[in-house]
């Protein structure tokens, strides 16, 4: 079945440590995207890619980077530098610019991070 | 910019009641509209959607008529069931294919 597959469910890190979450998509979708959800909150954009070797900042990229090496793949590193970032991430895929902007975004069961 | 406001929630309904969850918008341009449902620890699935002026999304009980002319996409189901207690979010795509979220709707449905 086509999806979005993320991995690790459930991470813990430790303080001053990098993580990285991974995003793959077999939908064949140009573009991805990263986002954050705080509980009880909406959706914080934090990068996306319309295409393969190409990404914007969102509104909370401070603390945060990506690549987008492989159209399929778009994994987000979680520096030491995001002071608060306990949170759950959620990644999404796109038909793109390609497909105006009538498709829809699909989402990812995302992935939970805990800071100890 | 382009936004979304939804209803502040937590909406509590008896079941089989009948649900609006308001949501407008502001956007260039001509945004394609979405209502995403999300279940606790899971991501967000697509409910609905309508991509132009008087399109109405339909899907499992649930509407919404995308209103140009009061920027509106606002959420209706005739009889609510336990199973709809979810978060409920409002988005439009707009320009350059960058979706925006309302802050989400949190439905409680008692039995």
């Amino acid at each position: 079945d086509g999806g979005i597959t993320q991995s690790p469910k459930y991470l813990f890190r430790k303080e001053g440590q990098n993580v990285t979450l991974s995003c793959e998509q077999n939908l064949n979708h140009d573009a991805m995207y990263w986002y954050r959800q705080d509980p009880g909150q909406g959706l914080r954009l934090i990068y996306y890619s319309q295409i393969v070797n190409d990404f914007q900042k969102g509104d909370i990229a401070e603390g945060y980077s990506v690549s987008r090496e492989k159209k399929e793949s778009f994994p987000l590193t979680v520096t030491s530098a995001q002071k608060n970032p306990t949170a759950f991430y959620l990644c999404a895929s796109s038909r793109g610019l390609a497909g105006g902007n009538t498709g829809e975004l699909f989402f990812g069961e995302g992935s939970r991070l805990t800071v100890l | 910019g382009d936004s979304v406001t939804q209803m502040e929630g937590p909406v509590t309904l008896s079941e089989e009641a009948f649900l609006t969850i308001n949501c407008t918008y502001t956007a260039t341009g001509y945004p394609s509209l979405f209502w995403y449902v999300q279940y606790p620890g899971e991501g967000l699935q697509l409910l609905l959607k309508a991509t132009k002026a008087d399109d109405k999304g339909s899907n499992k009980g649930f509407e919404a008529t995308y209103r140009k002319e009061t920027t509106s996409f606002h959420l209706e189901k005739g009889s609510v069931q336990v199973s709809d207690s979810a978060v409920y979010f409002c988005a439009l795509n707009g320009n350059f294919n960058k979706f925006y979220f309302g802050s989400g709707t949190k439905l409680n449905v008692k039995p």
